[in-house]
């Protein structure tokens, strides 16, 4: 089993570009989540979702959107990248009846110019 | 504002120390405090406290959670290089919102 895994691993994007990162896991979890990691900030939660065709905002959810078509991805776009993004992303899964146990994705690194 | 606040950022200790790390927390409809370990990249799952007791996860690592004082500590006895990381601590709040606080990086010295 892979887990979770996140492209692409890096990624460099000027001001206004619009791109998305695509999280797979291959667990069969339920619940998926997105969050940012900022030096000093610790991991902020995005969005998450708690099954196909779900999604709900977490705590910093303005500039993001996010889509789960299918049980086993969890997309994370970007429509207008801002300076104020640039950061590390990481994907989480985690099943509904441990959902403090989350798996965690390597994470990319995003730069916005 | 929900909060978690860890303490201290950082610490170095030599092989065979035992440390303790600091979690207290401000968090509405409180549901569970977390410890992850962060190495290089993902973050990995250490604990889960739901009451305030002891939990441990192996002979060296344990961690206590107070809920009156909104507090709780992970202690790592013997220490080790492996130990080496950041210690992220978190909680759940109710409506799956999850706040985790800056961590503590350990380095341990042969």
């Amino acid at each position: 089993n892979a887990g979770v895994t996140q492209t692409p691993k890096f990624r460099v994007l000027k001001t206004g570009q619009s791109m998305t990162l695509l999280c797979a896991q291959d667990m069969n979890h339920e619940y998926m989540y997105w969050y940012r990691q900022d030096p000093g900030m610790g991991l902020r939660l995005i969005h998450y979702s708690v099954g196909e065709g779900t999604t709900a905002k977490g705590e910093v959810p303005d500039g993001y959107n996010v889509s789960r078509l299918k049980k086993q991805n969890f997309l994370l776009g970007l429509e207008s990248a801002a300076p104020s993004q640039t950061s590390v992303y990481f994907c989480a899964s985690s099943t509904p009846d441990r959902v403090n146990e989350q798996f965690f994705g390597p994470g990319t690194r995003l730069t916005v110019l | 504002e929900d909060k978690v606040v860890q303490s201290p950022l950082s610490l170095v200790v030599h092989e065979g120390d035992t440390v303790t790390l600091n979690c207290s927390y401000e968090v509405t409809n409180f549901r569970s405090l977390l410890w992850y370990k962060q190495e290089k990249k993902a973050p990995t799952f250490l604990f889960m406290l739901t009451s305030s007791g002891i939990e441990k996860k192996s002979g060296r690592l344990s961690s206590i959670l107070d809920k009156k004082e909104l507090f709780s500590i992970l202690n790592i006895t013997a220490t080790q290089t492996g130990d080496s990381a950041i210690y992220l601590c978190a909680v759940e709040s109710s409506g799956n919102q999850f706040y985790f606080g800056t961590g503590t990086s350990l380095t341990v010295i042969p």
